[in-house]
């Protein structure tokens, strides 16, 4: 089983900065890479899928990027309401999906 | 409004048997693949279990393989998760969610439910 690896486990970052997430997988997935968001109380909601796409609807201060084994979440700047936790998951053993432990995203 | 509403949760003891329902309204249910998706307290998410639109094919996590069941009535718009030998570990946050797909390649689980608790314990 293909596993992925989440770094740091929390960040905490000022509004405004730039925050960057980081995904390992064990074996190459290509971009068979998703993220996504979930705020406190709330469902999880799609950010990126393919390693780079914007989801509909998803600001354009998020980006992702990244292929292979190695992958990065970015928030050019950050808001206060991008507090949450953000998973990702691999889907390259299509539909055995594996998701990440999560970074929790903290605002300082 | 597209939207998914799980139901079905509570209280069950060690080795006893909960359905979970999915109602889905606002979109052509049966064009989509579903899953579900849980989320023990305080923990990450944790995929269990998908099938395709039509219910002809279905896949499963080893945690859950051999005890869970999902289908699906598209008449009813409705998915299921027949949970069966329930154990203190399957207590969670149960999630239904559609997929999505781009030309054809999965492009992520772009509709989520708001969950159903359930609770294994004696």
């Amino acid at each position: 089983e293909i596993l992925v690896t989440q770094s740091p486990a929390t960040l905490s970052v000022s509004p405004g900065e730039r925050a960057t997430l980081s995904c390992r997988a064990s074996q190459n997935v290509s971009n068979n890479l998703a993220w996504y968001q979930q705020k406190p109380g709330q469902a999880p909601r799609l950010l990126i899928y393919r390693a780079s796409t914007r989801a509909t609807g998803v600001p354009a201060r998020f980006s992702g990027s990244g292929s292979g084994t190695k992958f990065t979440l970015t928030i050019s700047s950050l808001q206060s309401e991008d507090l949450a936790i953000y998973y990702c998951q691999h889907y390259n053993s299509w539909p055995l999906y594996v998701f990440g432990q999560g970074t929790k995203l903290d605002i300082k | 409004d597209v939207q998914l509403v799980e139901s079905g949760g509570g209280l069950v003891q060690p080795g006893g048997s909960l359905r979970l329902s999915c109602a889905a309204s606002g979109f052509a249910f049966s064009d989509f693949e579903m899953n579900w998706v849980r989320q023990a307290p305080g923990k990450g998410l944790e995929w269990l279990a998908y099938i395709t639109g039509s219910g002809s094919a279905t896949y499963y996590a080893d945690s859950v393989k051999g005890r869970f069941t999902i289908s699906r009535d598209n008449a009813k718009k409705s998915l299921y998760l027949q949970m069966n030998s329930l154990r203190a570990e399957d207590t969670s946050l149960y999630y239904c969610a559609r997929e999505t797909r781009l030309n054809h390649h999965y492009a992520g689980m772009d509709v989520w439910g708001q969950g159903t608790t359930v609770t294994v314990s004696s």
